[in-house]
């Protein structure tokens, strides 16, 4: 069972398309997490999730829109893709900061 | 504001060297967390070591060792007889309360080991 479990693995998409990148745990974690990892590898969070409540929203615009159904699942929707949101996205968990979690990453490629 | 600094960009050694990656942090809370990650070609986060404010014990595992020193505020990750399979990009991350428990990470060192 994978503790942190996220789709698709691989998304291409054309520029203007919505999609979305789910995000399930199965550890029991509070709170959920997103980063992305831009070309030069660099992890930045994007949102955390805490019991369902957004906690943390960093500068990231409003085409980021984060929706948690319930305690085990952060979701990523994005609206009108651009070149620049082409990146690695990872879903991340943890028990307050008792350790964190990743996914296995998403890999997102907007043409 | 909390940051993390890991100076050396890429650093390449020959199989059986020791090499150290070097991690300087920056944070006003007292209690934190201090993590590294490793992330090989394949992509996936690896979680290696959890080490809180509180334990400036130096820890070991297997060829793994970390230094951390509040003093100088570094957390260095020590590879001995470094192999091929440990070439990737390892992260030193920290997280806080007051940082929102969010994992603040490093830029990244890429650590290539050749034959």
């Amino acid at each position: 069972d994978t503790a942190v479990s996220q789709t698709p693995k691989y998304l291409v998409t054309q520029m203007g398309n919505d999609k979305s990148i789910k995000c399930e745990q199965n550890l029991g974690h509070d709170t959920m997490y997103w980063y992305k990892q831009d070309s030069k590898k660099f992890l930045k969070i994007m949102f955390s999730y805490n019991n369902k409540e957004l906690i943390i929203n960093e500068t990231v615009p409003n085409r980021f829109s984060p929706k948690s159904p319930d305690k085990a699942h952060l979701n990523l929707h994005i609206n009108s893709l651009e070149l620049g949101d082409s990146a690695v996205y990872f879903c991340a968990s943890s028990l307050r900061d008792y350790g964190y979690t990743f996914g296995s990453g998403t890999r997102l490629t907007v043409v | 504001a909390q940051k993390v600094t890991q100076a050396q960009t890429e650093i390449s050694v020959v199989e059986k060297e020791d090499v150290t990656l070097d991690c300087v942090y920056e944070t006003r809370d007292t209690t934190y967390y201090l993590f590294w990650y490793k992330q090989p070609p394949s992509g996936e986060l690896v979680f290696l070591i959890r080490r809180n404010s509180f334990d400036e014990q130096n820890e070991i595992s297997g060829r793994y060792s970390w230094n951390f020193q509040k003093s100088t505020s570094s957390f260095n990750f020590t590879i001995t007889a470094s192999q091929v399979v440990d070439s990737a990009v390892y992260f030193c991350a920290l997280s806080s309360t007051g940082g929102g428990n969010k994992l603040t990470f490093g830029t990244g060192t890429q650590l290539k080991v050749e034959l």
